[in-house]
């Protein structure tokens, strides 16, 4: 299964603003776009934006999404200690037929 | 409220078989696409099945295909995967979750560990 790309960690400072990055390909996140979920030690995991800046009901405007190519970008602006947290991206891939996930990336807030 | 709760995990060994269940509630389970999600202990996501609202269309992760099928009953908003010949590394929690333009409601998981 093909995966997305993105970096294992990100460290930024409280109040500061982190950026996520996700990489594709043509048959996914250039496709279609990239959804982002948010997921809390030992919870499942939260929607935080899909196709690109769609955001659910909830979900702080702290956060925004984007795409250039096939790269997916998250940014969270004003980091707060609740912001802590694996972020994941995901995409439909048009070829394989199948839905793939990035590997995560584990956000602290110092 | 809109809420999938997922059972049928449990302790058992490789080779054999069992069958997951989510049961689905507070909207129209069958107007959704459905998916199965696992995640391994300390690891990330991992796509595993979905099926179209109406069960005609399924497709599967190449880690399961041919090993496991997803169904569904919409009479009883219910969604299952049935698992057979089951490995050691078929050992995660697994996730329902709806898809309303992606993965936007997830049960708490139920756990299945694989070993002898």
């Amino acid at each position: 299964q093909a995966g997305l790309t993105q970096p294992p960690s990100v460290s930024k400072g409280l109040r500061q603003t982190a950026t996520l990055t996700c990489i594709g390909n043509s048959n996914n996140v250039g496709n279609q776009g990239a959804a982002w979920l948010q997921q809390h030690q030992g919870h499942p995991p939260k929607l935080l934006s899909y196709r690109n800046n769609n955001r659910p009901s909830g979900i702080s405007e702290r956060l925004s999404a984007s795409r250039s190519g096939n790269t997916a970008s998250l940014t969270i602006t004003g980091l707060q200690p609740e912001d802590e947290a694996d972020y994941y991206c995901s995409a439909w891939d048009s070829t394989l037929s199948e839905w793939v996930f990035g590997g995560g990336t584990k956000l602290t807030v110092l | 409220q809109v809420q999938v709760v997922e059972s049928g995990g449990g302790v058992v060994q490789p080779g054999r078989s069992l069958r997951l269940s989510c049961a689905a509630s507070g909207f129209t389970f069958s107007s959704y696409v459905m998916h199965w999600v696992r995640q391994a202990p300390g690891k990330g996501l991992e796509w595993v099945a979905l099926i179209w609202n109406d069960g005609n269309e399924k497709h599967y992760a190449d880690s399961v295909k041919g090993r496991f099928t997803i169904s569904r009953d919409n009479s009883n908003n219910t969604l299952y995967l049935q698992m057979n010949s089951l490995r050691a590394e078929d050992t995660a929690l697994y996730y329902c979750a709806r898809e309303s333009d992606a993965f936007d409601v997830w049960g708490q998981g139920t756990m299945v560990t694989v070993s002898s």
